[in-house]
């Protein structure tokens, strides 16, 4: 069982608001990585980070942030929602197992700006 | 061109029958990732492999790292196994993924 949760599961909101993401794992990995999915489309990674402290922009220009203050909690933030940013957010963690990263993934959070 | 191409993009069989889903890559590989994902969204990682064959349960994973090529096999399959699934692809020094557009998967009861 993953233990990664992602909330809101759902979130619509209007033009301009300000939200944040919440994403957290309690299997103490220090990967995790945040990723935009379209319908019917591949995943695209938009931020990662490898430990506390330390946040990377991933392939896929966003105008979102990420922190990573805590091992557990790596949230992603839009300061103004545009309705470009309509899309599906998935939060992952791995851990380095025998023959390579093993993922975690969470729930997903779908957006919808107004 | 997507480095990840999977085949097909939608398949609908019968309850029981032999499952058959294909990924080739273009890039040279470190590990190839085999997801599934319910509607509604979540992903489940399936298989990890980077040489050879991976079996469990009902489900196969091989791949053939001269030809860039995986395959992914459901015996026996069931209306539960109707999903999105997704192959992915870790490049050497590069642990980020490059995924695919995904199979959309329908088994009929």
């Amino acid at each position: 069982e993953a233990d990664i949760y992602q909330t809101p599961r759902y979130l619509v909101i209007g033009t301009g608001k300000k939200i944040t993401l919440e994403c957290s794992q309690t299997m103490g990995h220090d990967k995790m990585y945040w990723y935009q999915q379209d319908p019917g489309m591949e995943l695209h990674l938009i931020h990662y980070s490898y430990g506390v402290n330390s946040t990377e922009k991933g392939d896929l220009s966003s105008e979102s942030t990420v922190s990573r203050i805590r091992t557990e909690h790596f949230p992603l933030t839009l300061e103004s929602a545009r309705p470009s940013h309509t899309s599906q957010y998935l939060c992952a963690s791995s851990e380095l197992g025998r023959g390579g990263e093993k993922l975690f993934f969470g729930s997903g959070t779908q957006l919808s700006v107004l | 061109k997507n480095e990840v191409e999977q085949s097909p993009q939608n398949l609908t069989a019968q309850e029981g029958e032999f499952i058959t889903i294909n990924c080739s890559y273009s890039v040279g590989i470190s590990a190839l990732h085999w997801l599934q994902q319910h509607p509604g969204g979540g992903i489940v990682s399936l298989f990890m492999l980077s040489s050879g064959k991976k079996k469990h349960g009902r489900l196969i994973a091989t791949i053939n790292i001269q030809e860039k090529h995986s395959s992914l096999h459901i015996t026996a399959s069931h209306p539960r196994d109707s999903a999105v699934y997704i192959c992915a692809v870790s490049t050497f020094g590069n642990e980020k993924l490059t995924f695919g557009t995904g199979t959309r998967l329908t088994i009929i009861p």
